[in-house]
């Protein structure tokens, strides 16, 4: 079974740690996304990568950075987890110049206090 | 900016009813526009999408009809049922990574 595995489901961090969030995918897909999904606005893209070591910024990139050294991981980063951090965020991934749709993880719940 | 416009936020539909999402955009380098149907603690799983050349597509009980010169586009869902019952986004992309732009989401609740 295909699939976009998160490595947490919950996660609980204090204001001004730094924050990683890993995402695996095993479908050989060349991009990989970061979206953080709060009640009203929706699904809002962070970063975006189309190949190992290529990053683009998406909408709401402020306070967030993304490394991707192998094709099937993608990590974000908060540099200085704030408060308004405090979200669901799903990783997804999709094969190049395709429209089969993306394929998401489950999400990981973060919380900074 | 929200480039993606979704209404209504929330759906009560009774079991057999009709429900009507709908969404409408701004950016017309938009050139796909699929919808997505989220149960909760999951992500979002594609449903059925539409491309701008065709007018509506229909698969099982769920249609999209797609107004080009309005910049509009509906997902129908016939004869709804409780299983029915989620999140649905719809989202439109453009670019090489083909980046999607997501609504802010319709909660659906079928009555049974």
């Amino acid at each position: 079974d295909v699939k976009v595995t998160q490595s947490s489901r919950y996660l609980v961090k204090r204001t001004g740690e730094k924050v990683f969030l890993e995402c695996v995918q095993d479908m050989d897909h060349e991009n990989m996304f970061w979206y953080r999904q709060d009640p009203g606005l929706g699904l809002r893209l962070i970063y975006f990568s189309y190949d190992v070591k290529m990053k683009e910024k998406g909408d709401i990139p402020e306070g967030y950075s993304v490394s991707r050294e192998k094709k099937e991981r993608f990590s974000l980063i908060l540099e200085s987890a704030s408060t308004n951090q405090t979200s669901m965020y799903l990783c997804a991934s999709s094969f190049q110049g395709s429209d089969y749709g993306y394929t998401f993880g489950s999400g990981t719940r973060l919380t900074v206090v | 900016q929200q480039q993606v416009k979704q209404s209504p936020q929330s759906l009560i539909v009774q079991k057999g009813g009709i429900s009507i999402i709908n969404c409408a955009y701004e950016n017309t380098a938009f050139d796909y526009f699929p919808w997505y149907q989220q149960f909760p603690g999951k992500g979002p799983a594609l449903l059925i999408a539409i491309r701008p050349d065709v007018s509506e597509k229909k698969e099982g009980r769920f249609t999209i009809s797609f107004n080009k010169s309005a910049k509009q586009f509906s997902l129908h869902i016939m004869d709804s049922q409780p299983g029915d019952s989620a999140t649905y986004f719809c989202a439109a992309s453009t670019g090489s990574a083909r980046q999607l732009t997501f609504g802010s989401g319709t909660q659906l609740t079928v009555l049974p």
